[in-house]
């Protein structure tokens, strides 16, 4: 049972906008920045989204990020086929004095 | 180019001591703080502690009383111990660069290591 709370699956065309939310609590996403990872199947993850909707170098700006409250999301636009991984999120909780995760969501391109 | 890289045994037999390496080159270790990170097979990704560039370590509290990582300077590579295995314990262990305090930003990771606990 992961501490954040996201969908086992998500799905979109291509072209178009998905979303993928992320909830918690007061302890962790509330009062901390919150992340957002991509991973390939055999690949280590990705750092995608940092401090809610900082997006790394390299990263295409159809990925974004925001939150509110205790709850978190990462958008989607113009779906691409490459785009098909999982997707976690994760942030710092004040709980348990370290990084929590989300358990991930598949994202299937149709 | 940061780049860090796992080594180990991948196969370790159940109550021994899971011993992991992880090497990093393009940084110090004495300038950043550091992450073990693991993936049981088709599932979610578990923090497992991390250690900063002055030695102060932090251990999820699910294995604290099994957990040790510790700091080389002079090789430039820091380690993870865990002891007690069990079949529980078989995933693909990840090392990554922690940027910042109160953070969860990994921002370079190791390709990962397959430990499975079997005898």
């Amino acid at each position: 049972q992961s501490v954040l709370t996201q969908p086992p699956s998500a799905s979109g065309t291509p072209g178009q906008r998905v979303t993928i939310s992320c909830s918690g609590s007061s302890s962790n996403i509330k009062n901390n920045y919150v992340n957002w990872y991509q991973q390939f199947p055999g690949t280590a993850p990705k750092l995608l989204i940092q401090s809610n909707n900082q997006r790394p170098s390299g990263v295409p700006d159809r990925f974004s990020g925001s939150k509110s409250g205790t709850s978190a999301s990462l958008a989607i636009s113009g779906l691409r086929s490459e785009d098909e991984a999982d997707y976690y999120c994760a942030t710092w909780d004040d709980s348990v004095s370290g990084p929590v995760f989300g358990g991930g969501t598949k994202l299937t391109v149709l | 180019q940061v780049q860090l890289q796992e080594s180990g045994p991948g196969l370790v037999k159940p109550s021994e001591t899971l011993s992991l390496t992880c090497t990093v080159s393009g940084d110090s270790v004495t300038g950043q703080s550091w992450v073990w990170i693991r993936q049981p097979p088709g599932m979610g990704l578990e923090w497992i502690g991390f250690l900063s560039y002055t030695g102060v370590t932090n251990y999820n509290s699910s294995l604290k009383s099994r957990v040790t990582m510790s700091l080389d300077t002079s090789k430039n590579h820091f380690t993870l111990k865990l002891s007690s295995v069990t079949a529980a314990d078989t995933a693909v262990y990840f090392c990554a660069r922690r940027l910042g305090s109160y953070s969860a930003i990994f921002d370079y990771w190791g390709q990962g290591a397959l430990v499975t606990v079997s005898s």
